[in-house]
């Protein structure tokens, strides 16, 4: 398996513009993850699905930001619009069984800079 | 005070030297620990987890749990250049263990 895969790699967008973030998680696995990697905050959890269903959403940072999940080998994640202070990698991570003991595997991540 | 909380460092080791990498979490019901790797622009990975109190060993890394202080930490013995990276702490959410609430991170060097 390729492993996760992110799309794209780096976006540079101007302040007030749509952006969508895309994820392919490993096949079979049952989790996905959204992650948002900050100097300043670290790596926060935005969102994550079990078997295509949102389950926590409390890390999604305000309302123009949404994630969706159509099926089990794909999902976005959108800001509308985009702030300079969204600018962040973003990872996605799939898992076949979160919490104990499980590894969660990353994708590369996508580098967003807002301007 | 933080969920996790890492010292953002840099730890500087010369090679071939124990670097201890430290980690405290403030939910005492946490159940899993984890460690990852993540070298400058690349993604985190697992290196391990722990979830008994003691050590846990694999190769010349050793994970250490103290749930009584709260405390997890990770030896990295015969340290190498190559494990000059980002060391992420992980620790699940006792309210949801599927939630992995991560810690900044400790930014390791080891210099030959």
């Amino acid at each position: 398996d390729a492993g996760v895969i992110q799309s794209p790699r780096h976006e540079v967008t101007e302040m007030g513009q749509e952006v969508t973030l895309r994820c392919k998680p490993i096949s079979g696995h049952d989790y996905l993850f959204w992650y948002r990697q900050t100097m300043m905050r670290g790596l926060e959890l935005l969102i994550y699905f079990n078997n295509n269903v949102p389950i926590d959403d409390s890390g999604m940072p305000e309302d123009r930001f949404s994630a969706k999940m159509p099926n089990a080998s794909f999902s976005t994640l959108k800001i509308q619009p985009s702030e300079p202070r969204d600018s962040a990698v973003y990872f996605c991570a799939s898992s076949l069984i979160a919490g104990l003991g499980t590894e969660a595997f990353f994708g590369q991540g996508t580098r967003l800079t807002v301007v | 005070q933080k969920e996790v909380e890492q010292n953002s460092g840099p730890l500087s080791v010369p090679e071939g030297a124990i670097a201890s990498l430290n980690c405290t979490y403030s939910d005492r019901g946490s159940q899993s620990f984890f460690w990852y790797r993540q070298y400058s622009g690349k993604s985190p990975e697992l290196i391990m987890f722990i979830y008994s109190n003691g050590d846990k060993e694999d190769g010349r890394f050793t994970a250490q749990l103290n749930k009584a202080s709260q405390y997890v930490s990770l030896l990295i013995r015969d340290s190498q250049p190559s494990d000059s990276a980002t060391y992420l702490c992980a620790v699940n959410s006792r309210t949801n263990t599927d939630k992995l609430i991560f810690g900044t991170g400790t930014r390791l060097q080891v210099f030959p």
